[in-house]
């Protein structure tokens, strides 16, 4: 158990719909990542998160969108859902401490799989 | 733009047997980290072992191993005694160094499959 939480785990939903996807970090991390695993472009890293600050984009559609709370728990967000949008979404955690000047290790939640009808 | 590529799709190995796995990666930076994961069927990502860039020495972590060729950008990983747990993809990782330590970029996978 990584201690990075996602909910839910699975998620079946209709084209044109609206998801939202959680993921709670490790208690103590204030940096959260967003990937998307699917069968056509492998494992990539869509967005993060760092202390409720938007850090770095990576290929994330305009059709998602995320946030980072107050509590740290962050949300991914995905409408007007396409077919292709059928993937495992994860999240993961990592401190992040620019004084540490240390490796920190991302860990990675369990992830929810989508699949779009 | 940093990218990770793992030209073997698919690897079989002998129970007890040793097998390698390929990354090759490529970069214009001087500070970076490098990843082996493991995805089991229970899809769970699981960090096997990590290199740093500015280490010369290989990681090792029991019965994994890296060969970590930096001028040339290659980093295979070799799993010695090979046991049926270790059958799941695995996955060549890069993640740039210093203070922000950002995204991971992964390679494609490479299956590999264990025979009793």
């Amino acid at each position: 158990d990584s201690g990075v939480t996602q909910t839910p785990k699975h998620l079946i939903t209709a084209t044109g719909q609206r998801v939202t996807l959680r993921c709670s970090p490790r208690s103590g991390d204030l940096s959260v990542y967003w990937y998307q695993q699917s069968l056509d472009q492998g494992l990539q890293f869509l967005i993060q998160y760092y202390n409720g600050e938007e850090r770095a984009k990576g290929n994330i559609l305009e059709r998602f969108s995320a946030q980072q709370f107050p509590d740290l728990h962050s949300e991914l967000n995905l409408s007007s859902l396409e077919l292709g949008d059928s993937a495992l979404y994860f999240c993961a955690s990592s401190v992040v401490d620019r004084l540490a000047g240390a490796y920190n290790e991302q860990f990675f939640g369990p992830g929810t799989r989508l699949t779009v009808l | 733009a940093q990218t990770v590529t793992q030209s073997q799709p698919e690897m079989s190995v002998q129970e007890a047997e040793t097998v390698t796995l390929s990354c090759t990666y490529d970069t214009s930076e001087s500070d970076y980290y490098l990843f082996w994961y493991k995805q089991p069927p229970s899809r769970q990502m699981i960090l096997v072992i990590r290199q740093e860039a500015y280490k010369q020495q290989n990681a090792t972590e029991n019965r994994f191993s890296v060969n970590f060729q930096k001028a040339a950008k290659s980093f295979s990983l070799k799993i010695s005694d090979s046991q049926l747990g270790d059958a799941a993809m695995y996955f060549c990782a890069y993640r740039r160094g210093g203070g922000s330590q950002g995204n991971l970029i992964f390679g494609k996978g490479t299956k590999l499959s264990v025979k009793p």
